[in-house]
């Protein structure tokens, strides 16, 4: 398995423009995750989809940020529009749908919002 | 709200030097997961501790869960520059819920 794919890996933009992160989870995982990563704040859950549903997306930062999951192959995180403060590694992650099971993160996308 | 905390936030030692990062929940836990992440890499499953006082060894690192299961420690004994990268704690989040809040980390720094 090539593990969890996300696409792009790094992304340069400006301030005003619309940004869509891609993420493919590992075949058979139920459970998709959006994680953003800075320094001043670590790891924070930004969305978590169980069977492609949106369970818990408290951690969205506001109405700017939406995550859609399509079908259980493919999710996507849009910014729009984008500001310099967006700028983090986003993660994608996914899991089998027991409960305790490790989460598998992808490599990861750097966003700049210049 | 639920969170999981770890300390130290960053330490240096120097090649050989053992380290410990302690992880603290404000709940008690079913599990405890530990992640490493090397410097630009992103995080990597290590290992999950389920039981009451369970601890478990890989090598040089040693994994234990508290009696309440409310907190965890890793230890790295005799640490060398491969043991470079952040390590985090994450605990399943309260309610039911298949997914993992995460401590904030603990970054090492290894000098040789």
């Amino acid at each position: 398995d090539a593990g969890v794919i996300q696409s792009p890996r790094h992304e340069v933009t400006e301030m005003g423009q619309e940004v869509t992160l891609r993420c493919k989870p590992i075949s058979g995982h139920n459970s998709l995750f959006w994680y953003r990563q800075t320094m001043m704040r670590g790891l924070e859950l930004l969305i978590y989809f169980n069977n492609n549903v949106p369970i818990d997306d408290s951690g969205m930062p506001e109405d700017r940020f939406s995550a859609k999951m399509p079908n259980a192959s493919f999710s996507t995180l849009k910014i729009q529009p984008s500001e310099p403060r967006d700028s983090a590694v986003y993660f994608c992650a996914s899991s089998a749908l027991n409960r305790d099971r490790e989460a598998f993160f992808g490599p990861g996308t750097r966003l700049t919002v210049l | 709200g639920q969170q999981v905390m770890q300390i130290p936030q960053y330490q240096h030692v120097q090649e050989g030097e053992d380290f410990t990062t302690y992880c603290n929940s404000s709940t008690t836990l079913s599990n405890i997961q530990w992640y490493k992440q090397r410097p630009g890499g992103h995080p990597v499953f290590l290992i999950q501790l389920v039981k009451s006082g369970e601890v478990k060894k890989q090598k040089r690192l040693t994994f234990q869960f508290g009696e309440a299961k409310k907190n965890s420690s890793l230890h790295i004994t005799a640490t060398q520059t491969t043991d470079v990268g952040t390590y985090f704690c994450a605990g399943p989040l309260s309610g039911g819920y298949n997914t993992l809040i995460f401590g904030a980390g603990t970054r090492l720094a290894v000098h040789p």
